[in-house]
């Protein structure tokens, strides 16, 4: 399975932007990069996915590198509300994805 | 849209008893997963059905862990005998397929939390 690297924790003041980094080296031309959130005693929820395009909507921005071995999720404006476990994975046509253990992100006042 | 819904919440059992945690996915989603989730980890997937078929069972521990979709809607995962090692958060989760899309999303339920004494 095609693997992600993650920071395992980052830190960011309330109000300012995260950019949140991963690195998949071993991508292929075919998998999605999708990432996913953990709030404390929920399951993952979907924050957003792309294939080659940088991607934007409600939540989040996508920022996907040219050769696609790295993409970056942003948020532009932290709120105490996004402190949860970020994961990044990739999605293959067979469906099949693998979760790393995530970025801690800790949102301070 | 309803979500994905599970249960129990959480169950308490003793080593060597028997456990099942139930799934109902979304409506049409055609795809549904186990996964388990151990404290600090990340979610590893246990098994992947396509409607009522087992399409990735690999890292399930058939000597312990069964899992079956009748009729291609519910779900149920059963634990028999437990070790303590079982003790996660079991999640359950679904897409809609269609066709191979990798851009499918998954919608996660809330988790069967389980532990073993």
């Amino acid at each position: 399975d095609a693997k992600t690297t993650q920071p395992n924790s980052m830190e960011s003041n309330e109000e300012e932007p995260v950019h949140l980094p991963c690195n998949h080296s071993t991508i292929s031309g075919t998998d999605y990069i999708h990432w996913y959130r953990q709030l404390p005693s929920q399951g993952p929820e979907y924050v957003i996915h792309g294939l080659t395009s940088n991607v934007n909507n409600r939540m989040a921005s996508l920022a996907i590198a040219e050769d696609r071995k790295s993409s970056t999720l942003i948020l532009h404006r932290a709120t105490l509300r996004d402190a949860a476990v970020y994961y990044c994975i990739l999605k293959t046509n067979a469906g099949k994805s693998t979760f790393g253990d995530g970025t801690t992100l800790t949102v301070k006042p | 849209e309803a979500g994905v819904a599970q249960s129990p919440r959480y169950k308490i059992i003793e080593k060597r008893q028997s456990v099942a945690f139930w799934c109902n996915p979304i409506s049409g989603h055609a795809t549904l997963y186990w996964y388990q989730q151990i404290l600090g980890q990340g979610p590893k997937l246990l098994i992947q059905f396509q409607n009522n078929g087992v399409v990735d069972d690999s890292q399930l521990p058939k000597d312990r862990f069964s899992a079956e979709r009748l009729k291609g809607v519910d779900s149920t995962l059963k634990i028999q005998p437990a070790k303590l090692e079982d003790s996660a958060v079991y999640l359950c989760a679904s897409k809609r397929t269609r066709g191979g899309s990798g851009a499918n999303v998954l919608t996660f339920g809330a988790g069967s939390r389980l532990t073993v004494l």
